[in-house]
């Protein structure tokens, strides 16, 4: 079944408290991002990626890394995380460009930093 | 960059009834403008989209228009049902990326 895939679905952390949040897809898209998702603010990009070792900011990169070893994985990263980075997460997936095509996303991951 | 406005932020219809969500974008490059529907707790998904180089597209309920010269485009859905309770997401492309609205929240009540 053609699926993007992220662990964990649910985490609580603590401020400063490096964590990952990791995003798997087994379609051999080459577009692979990542979104977060607030009241009232819709969707926003963090980072995309157009292919392996190709990553780029999206609209609100501050505070998170990325890394793209592989085609299919895209771990999102927060280093010292603070309560402002607490939000829904959802990664995504697309062919080509990413800004042409159907995106597909993963079950999302819902964030708290205490 | 670009930028997408979305309204209403909510949207409360009689189920039979038909709901439309407006968006507007700033980027006169943009060609791609999906739509993606986000039940309860659930991943957003695509349920139409259309590209520049038509001004109308249909599927069953669903329907988009696009007015490029104005820079809006709009979802139309008609005959509503519960199951069309969700929040809905316009998107326009600009380079490399997809930006998105704030969100419709849509009602249907029986």
């Amino acid at each position: 079944e053609a699926q993007v895939t992220q662990n964990p679905r649910y985490l609580i952390t603590v401020t400063g408290k490096k964590l990952t949040v990791t995003c798997s897809q087994n379609m051999n898209h080459e577009y692979m991002s990542w979104y977060r998702q607030d009241p009232g603010l819709g969707l926003r990009q963090i980072y995309y990626s157009m292919n392996v070792e190709v990553t780029d900011k999206g609209d609100v990169p501050e505070g998170y890394k990325v890394s793209r070893k592989e085609k299919r994985n895209f771990p999102l990263i927060l280093e010292s995380p603070s309560p402002n980075q607490t939000s829904l997460y959802f990664c995504a997936s697309s062919l080509g460009t990413g800004d042409d095509t159907e995106a597909f996303f993963g079950q999302g991951t819902r964030l708290t930093v205490v | 960059g670009e930028n997408v406005e979305q309204h209403p932020s909510t949207l409360s219809v009689q189920e039979g009834d038909s709901a439309v969500i407006k968006c507007t974008y700033s980027d006169s490059a943009s060609n791609y403008f999906p739509w993606y529907k986000q039940e309860l707790g659930k991943r957003p998904q695509l349920i139409i989209d259309i590209r520049s180089n038509v001004g109308e597209k249909k599927d069953q309920r669903i329907a988009v228009t696009l007015n490029k010269t104005a820079k809006h485009f709009s979802l139309h859905i008609t005959e509503t049902q519960p199951e069309d309770s969700a929040v809905y997401f316009c998107a326009a492309n600009t380079y490399n990326k997809l930006i998105f609205g704030a969100g419709t929240r849509l009602a249907v009540h029986p």
